[in-house]
C-alpha cells in the first residue's frame, strides 16, 4: 500500500520559515493536499492540489510537489501556526494521509 | 454556509453496536461525497470510506471494509457510520468531511464524534 512519510516534528522561530516535507513514491505525479489540525479541533484544509490556497488561508502558506517529495511552506511563522500538519493524496482507490508533523513556533 | 454537524459523544461496551451520524446543511447534500476519518488517541488521520448520497456509491478503505458500514439518507441530508460489534480498539474520534469527487480534498469537516469502547 502507498505510504506518505512526514517528519515527526519541525521547530521554527517566530517570523521565520518552516518547511514540512511529505515523502512518497513518485508523489510528484499525484495531487497533494495539506491539513492543519490544532489541539481539540477538526482538521482544516490549508493547501489543495499541491499549491492552491482555499479562501481564508493566509498567503504565508504555500505548497510545492515534485519527484518524491511534496512540501508545505509556512512563511513568517506566527504563534497561531502551532499545530499538527498532515499531507494527503489519492492512490488508486484509497485516500492516504501522511504520518503527521507537529510544528512548534519558538 | 456549509456545515457538517455530527452526533454526540458515545460510550459503549465491547460487542455493542453503534451508529453515528453527520448531518449536512447549507449546500446540496446529494452533490458531494461524505468521507469518514478516524483519529485514534494521540495518532494521525485515517480515511475509512466515503459515500455519495446522491446514488449511494460507496468506497471503502480495505483496512476498514467488513468492520464498519457507511450509509446515507439523502431525504434528511445525513450520512452514517455503523458498527455491529465494537472493539476497544475502535476508541477514537470520528470525523466526517465533504469532498467534491473521488480524489478531491476534504474542504469541510464536522466537529468530530468521540467514541469510547470500554468494559
Amino acid at each position: 500500500s502507498y505510504e506518505l512519510t512526514q517528519p515527526l516534528s519541525v521547530s521554527v522561530a517566530l517570523g521565520q520559515t518552516a518547511r514540512i516535507t511529505c515523502g512518497g513514491d513518485n508523489i510528484g505525479h499525484k495531487n497533494v493536499h495539506w491539513y492543519q489540525q490544532k489541539p481539540g479541533q477538526a482538521p482544516v484544509l490549508v493547501i489543495y492540489r499541491d499549491r492552491n490556497r482555499p479562501s481564508g488561508i493566509p498567503e504565508r502558506f504555500s505548497g510545492s510537489n515534485s519527484g518524491n517529495t511534496a512540501t508545505l511552506t509556512i512563511s513568517r511563522a506566527q504563534a497561531g501556526d502551532e499545530a499538527d500538519y498532515y499531507c494527503q493524496a489519492w492512490d488508486i482507490r484509497t485516500y492516504v494521509f501522511g504520518t503527521g508533523t507537529k510544528v512548534t513556533v519558538l | 454556509e456549509v456545515q457538517l454537524v455530527q452526533s454526540g459523544a458515545e460510550v459503549k461496551k465491547p460487542g455493542e453496536s453503534l451508529k453515528i451520524s453527520c448531518r449536512g446543511s447549507g449546500d446540496s447534500f446529494t452533490g458531494y461525497w461524505i468521507a469518514w476519518v478516524r483519529q485514534m488517541p494521540g495518532k494521525g488521520l485515517e480515511w475509512m470510506g466515503s459515500i455519495f448520497p446522491g446514488d449511494s456509491d460507496i468506497r471503502y478503505n480495505p483496512s476498514f471494509q467488513g468492520h464498519v458500514t457507511v450509509s446515507a439518507d439523502k431525504s434528511i441530508s445525513t450520512a452514517f457510520l455503523q458498527w455491529n460489534s465494537l472493539k476497544a480498539s475502535d476508541t477514537a474520534i470520528y470525523y466526517c468531511a465533504r469532498h467534491q469527487r473521488v480524489s478531491a480534498p476534504f474542504d469541510y469537516w464536522g466537529q468530530g464524534t468521540p467514541v469510547t469502547v470500554s468494559s
